[in-house]
């Protein structure tokens, strides 16, 4: 099965600064690649996802690129507030899969200090 | 209405006691998961109810079933836990099971096993 690797675990940043983490997937097959926020004690929501078809996709301050050739893709976040300090995960869908299966990474705790 | 709900939020067992989780969905959405997901963790796929069909993540013990009434409603009938089962436990739905669709988490049942 697919197998997601994401870096860095915690990564901590000032207010208005940028952020990105970086999430690799082993399955050549794998077209889609959701990215979850999880705030703590709530429910993990999408943020944003990108299709094997494309290479970036925006959305305001809030951007994921994808290298197909090098199996990786990233969440890159803009103008970060404190707001945007929750646990991140980034997951893939291998096509060969169980029906709608979703593999995640491990998870990256963004810290936005004031 | 993107919305999934999920009750009860918070339930404590003991090891004998046989319980239930709801989920539902009124999104018209054709697939919905059970996943589990431990502190600081990934969510961790257990159950995909799709078209009547179910997916099974094999490493999943049969103290937990899942039972799907309806197309909209889900339960996970838990029987004999573990303390290692403590967890909280999130119902998902997506439009199509293809793994390509945007799934929508409900804020999940957090259960303590004593």
């Amino acid at each position: 099965g697919e197998n997601v690797e994401q870096h860095p675990s915690t990564l901590s940043v000032q207010e208005g600064d940028s952020a990105v983490i970086k999430c690799t997937y082993s399955d050549s097959a794998s077209n889609y690649f959701p990215w979850y926020k999880q705030e703590l004690g709530k429910r993990p929501q999408l943020i944003i996802d990108i299709r094997s078809n494309v290479g970036e996709k925006k959305d305001q301050r809030i951007a994921v690129t994808l290298n197909k050739t090098a199996k990786h893709f990233s969440l890159h976040i803009t103008e970060t507030q404190p707001e945007d300090s929750a646990v991140y995960f980034c997951a893939a869908h291998d096509r060969g899969s169980t029906l709608g299966r979703l593999y995640f990474g491990r998870g990256t705790q963004l810290t936005v200090w004031p | 209405d993107t919305e999934v709900t999920q009750t009860p939020k918070h339930l404590v067992m003991g090891m004998t006691n046989k319980k239930s989780l709801k989920c539902e969905q009124h999104m018209g959405h054709r697939a919905m998961y059970w996943y589990k997901q431990k502190a600081k963790k990934p969510p961790e796929l257990m159950f995909v109810y799709s078209y009547e069909k179910l997916s099974i993540n094999e490493s999943v013990p049969s103290r937990f079933s899942p039972e799907c009434p309806n197309s909209s409603l889900l339960n996970l009938h838990l029987h004999a836990l573990q303390p290692e089962d403590s967890a909280l436990y999130l119902c998902a739905s997506s439009q199509e099971p293809s793994g390509q669709e945007t799934q929508y988490f409900g804020p999940g049942t957090r259960l303590l096993v004593l």
